[in-house]
C-alpha cells in the first residue's frame, strides 16, 4: 500500500511569493491534515480536511489556506511568503476525521524563504 | 503555559541503557496519547498510544499516562543505535472535531 506522498520535497522562494504544495494520501483516507514544522514551534498543526471539508483550523494567518479534491487529494497554499514561513511542511492521511484515528504522515516538503 | 511540554534534548544515552522521554499538558480534557518517531529527513511514525491512565508496553517500549499529575512518559529498554531520533508526544481528546497536539520532541542519541 503506497504511502503519503507529497510534492515538491524541496523549495525555495523569495518573499512575497505563493507556493503551493501538494499531498496525496493513502487510498481510501479521507481526512488529511497540514502541520507546520520548526525547530522552535515544533509540530504545528495548519488544518484538516475530511471529504472536501475543512473540520479544523489552527491558529495561522489567512494567507494559509488548503483545499481538498474529491480524490482526496489536498493542496495547501502559502500566499505573501515571510521569512518565518520556511519550515517543513507536513501532510497527514487518516481513516478517520479528527483526532479519532492514527496519523500517516508523509516525507514533508521543505521551503525556504529568501 | 503551552498546552504540551516537551524537553527538546538533546539527550545521549549509552547502548544498552534504558531511556525515559517525558511530556506534561495542561488540558484535562486530553484522553488519547501517543508517542511518534521522527528519523532523520521523515515524517513523524505512530510508535504506541494509549486510552487515559495506565501503562502499555510493546517490545522494548513502555507508555505510561498518570492523568492525575497530567504526566505521560516513554520508557525504552535496552537502547539500540537504531532508536537514535526525535520522539514526539502527542494527546487528544479523542473528538472528531478537535486537533492532536504535539509536543516539540525529544532528539535521542544512543551512543555505541
Amino acid at each position: 500500500k503506497a504511502g503519503v506522498t507529497q510534492t515538491p520535497r524541496y523549495l525555495i522562494k523569495t518573499r512575497g511569493q505563493q507556493v503551493t504544495l501538494s499531498c496525496s494520501p493513502i487510498s481510501g483516507h479521507r481526512s488529511v491534515s497540514w502541520y507546520q514544522q520548526t525547530p522552535g514551534q515544533g509540530l504545528q498543526f495548519l488544518f484538516e480536511y475530511f471529504s472536501e471539508t475543512q473540520r479544523n483550523k489552527g491558529n495561522f494567518p489567512g494567507r494559509f489556506s488548503g483545499r481538498q479534491f474529491s480524490n482526496s487529494r489536498s493542496e495547501m497554499n502559502v500566499s505573501t511568503l515571510e521569512l518565518g514561513d520556511s519550515a517543513l511542511y507536513l501532510c497527514a492521511s487518516s481513516s478517520a476525521s479528527g483526532s479519532t484515528g492514527e496519523l500517516f504522515f508523509g516525507e514533508g516538503s521543505r521551503l525556504t524563504v529568501l | 503555559q503551552k498546552e504540551v511540554e516537551q524537553d527538546p534534548g538533546p539527550l545521549s544515552v549509552p547502548e544498552g541503557a534504558i531511556v525515559s522521554l517525558n511530556c506534561t499538558y495542561s488540558n484535562s480534557a486530553f484522553q488519547y496519547f501517543m508517542w511518534y518517531r521522527q528519523y532523520s529527513r521523515k515524517g513523524p511514525e505512530l510508535l504506541m498510544y494509549t486510552y487515559s491512565s495506565g501503562n502499555k508496553e510493546d517490545g522494548r517500549f513502555t507508555a505510561q499516562v498518570d492523568k492525575s499529575s497530567k504526566y505521560i512518559s516513554l520508557f525504552i529498554r535496552d537502547s539500540q543505535p537504531s532508536d537514535s531520533a526525535t520522539y514526539l508526544c502527542a494527546m487528544s481528546s479523542f473528538n472528531r472535531d478537535d486537533k492532536i497536539i504535539f509536543g516539540k520532541g525529544t532528539r535521542l542519541h544512543i551512543l555505541p
